[in-house]
C-alpha cells in the first residue's frame, strides 16, 4: 500500500512559468518530508526538505509547502528552467528518521 | 570528491545464482540504505543501517540480505535471485543524528536483470 502518492506522472511547463508538483501521504506519523530530483542514468539528488513543525520552506527558486491537515505537500519551482526537466520524487519519514517512503515520481518537462 | 559508489553498474544473471552488489561511501556517514526502483512503484526501501553492525528491514526486504561490517561499505546480497528482482537498485547514505537522518546521497544505480 503506497503511503506516499504522486498522482501526476508527468507535467509540462513553459520556461519562466511556475511548476507545481504535488504529493499526498496517508500516514499521520510522518513528520519529515523531502524532495529529490532525478536525471536519467543518475541517482536521485536532494532538493529541499521540510519538517512538520513548519508549513513552508524556501531555497532559491524552490519552495515546499506542507498542509498537515490535508496530508499534502507541494513543490513550487519559480521560474522554471529547462535544466529543471527531471523526475521529482517526494519522500517521507517518521520522527525516528530511519525508514523512508517515496512516491512514484512526477516527470517534469520545462519547454524552452 | 564526496560520493557513493556502486558496483557493478549493470548485471545480467540467471535465476538462483548468488550475487552481491557493493556500495561504498567516503563521507563517514552513519546511515546507509538500499532501494529498488520499479516502474509505477517509485523507490522502495529494502534495508537500512544506522551504523556498523546495525541493520533493519525496510519495506521490501524479502529475498535480500545486507551486512554492515565497516562504516563505509554496505553490500546487498541476493542469495537466490529470481526474475521479480529485476530492477534498478540504488544505495544511499546520510548523516544520522540519533533520531533523524538527513538528506541522503545516492549512488548512480545498478541495473539488474535476472533471467
Amino acid at each position: 500500500d503506497q503511503q506516499v502518492k504522486q498522482n501526476s506522472p508527468s507535467l509540462s511547463v513553459q520556461e519562466g512559468r511556475i511548476s507545481i508538483l504535488n504529493c499526498d501521504y496517508t500516514n499521520s506519523m510522518f513528520d519529515y518530508f523531502l524532495w529529490y530530483k532525478k536525471y536519467p542514468a543518475e541517482g536521485p539528488t536532494f532538493l529541499i526538505s521540510i519538517s512538520s513543525i513548519k508549513d513552508k520552506n524556501e531555497d532559491g527558486r524552490f519552495t515546499v509547502f506542507l498542509n498537515k491537515s490535508a496530508k499534502h505537500l507541494s513543490l513550487h519551482i519559480v521560474p522554471s528552467q529547462p535544466g529543471d526537466s527531471a523526475v521529482y520524487f517526494c519522500a517521507a519519514s517518521t520522527n525516528t528518521g530511519n525508514q523512508f517512503y517515496f512516491g512514484t515520481g512526477t516527470s517534469l518537462t520545462v519547454i524552452p | 570528491e564526496a560520493q557513493v559508489t556502486q558496483n557493478p553498474r549493470y548485471l545480467i544473471t540467471v535465476t538462483g545464482k548468488k550475487l552481491t552488489v557493493t556500495c561504498s561511501q567516503n563521507m563517514n556517514h552513519e546511515y546507509m540504505s538500499w532501494y529498488r526502483q520499479d516502474p509505477g512503484l517509485g523507490l522502495r526501501q529494502i534495508y537500512y543501517s544506522m551504523n556498523v553492525e546495525v541493520t533493519d528491514k525496510g519495506d521490501v526486504p524479502e529475498g535480500y540480505k545486507v551486512s554492515r561490517k565497516e562504516k563505509r561499505n554496505f553490500p546487498l546480497i541476493l542469495e537466490s535471485p529470481s526474475p521479480n528482482q529485476t530492477s534498478l537498485y540504488f544505495c544511499a547514505s546520510s548523516l544520522w543524528a540519533g533520531t533523524l537522518s538527513y538528506e541522503q546521497y545516492f549512488g548512480p544505480g545498478t541495473r539488474l536483470t535476472v533471467t
